[in-house]
């Protein structure tokens, strides 16, 4: 069973929108998130995180939030650029299990020019 | 600062050799993370040292695979004998301490396994 969940499997957005990509999660002891981003041929890269004490997290045009009664997170990208285009993972982690990750299946943004 | 280094970047063998995949991970860092990528089952851990120590091999998937980390500096995934269906790729990723501090990833080894 997949505790994280992303089910949108691609999303394609024009340059200079907003991408907005989603996750889902079902294990209620996750107490802290990431978003890694992924380019062919090259590992993932952490992008931003958030702690559940909080409900939103910003660097730069990415922000996550956090919604855990609905156990929901999601990133925002504003504005959009070609160079986003990856695979986008959104991964969560519990104090309990030294903070190991579990990651859902991964989007893959198109950032159209 | 360099980066967690992985190598071979690409690995090409037949079922049942013996594959050896290292990784060195970033100087500093005191957790080690080996993953597995693969279309069906996405990034899933095999396994994760603290200190050099295995903490957690839950996620290995069979006796073929063993994993090592002899000093602060150097890790190994070995599987023996090789199967098509190890065919993945792997990475592996580093950490300094607990907490909020995000894992690094290595760009991994592509392994085929024919």
């Amino acid at each position: 069973d997949q505790q994280v969940k992303q089910n949108s499997p691609s999303l394609s957005v024009q340059e200079g929108r907003i991408s907005i990509l989603n996750c889902d999660y079902t294990n209620s002891m996750f107490d802290y998130f990431l978003w890694y981003k992924k380019y062919p041929a090259e590992g993932p890269t952490f992008l931003i995180s958030i702690s559940s004490i909080k409900d939103k997290n910003e660097d730069g045009r990415f922000t996550v939030f956090l919604n855990k009664s609905a156990k929901h997170l999601s990133l925002h990208i504003v504005p959009s650029q070609p160079g986003d285009s990856a695979v986008y993972f959104c991964a969560a982690s519990e104090i309990y299990s030294n903070y190991k990750l579990t990651f859902g299946k991964g989007t893959l943004l198109t950032v159209n020019p | 600062d360099a980066g967690v280094i992985q190598s071979p970047r690409h690995e090409v063998t037949e079922m049942g050799q013996e594959v050896t995949l290292r990784c060195k991970p970033i100087s500093g860092h005191d957790y080690l993370f080996w993953y597995r990528q693969t279309m069906m089952r996405g990034l899933e851990l095999l396994i994760y040292f603290n200190n050099n120590v295995p903490i957690d091999d839950s996620g290995m998937p069979e006796d073929r695979f063993s994993a090592k980390m002899p000093n602060a500096s150097f890790s190994t995934l070995k599987i023996q004998p090789s199967e098509p269906r190890d065919s993945a790729v792997y990475f592996c990723a580093s950490r300094r301490g607990q907490g909020g501090q995000p894992q690094h990833f290595g760009d991994g080894t592509r392994l085929s396994i024919l």
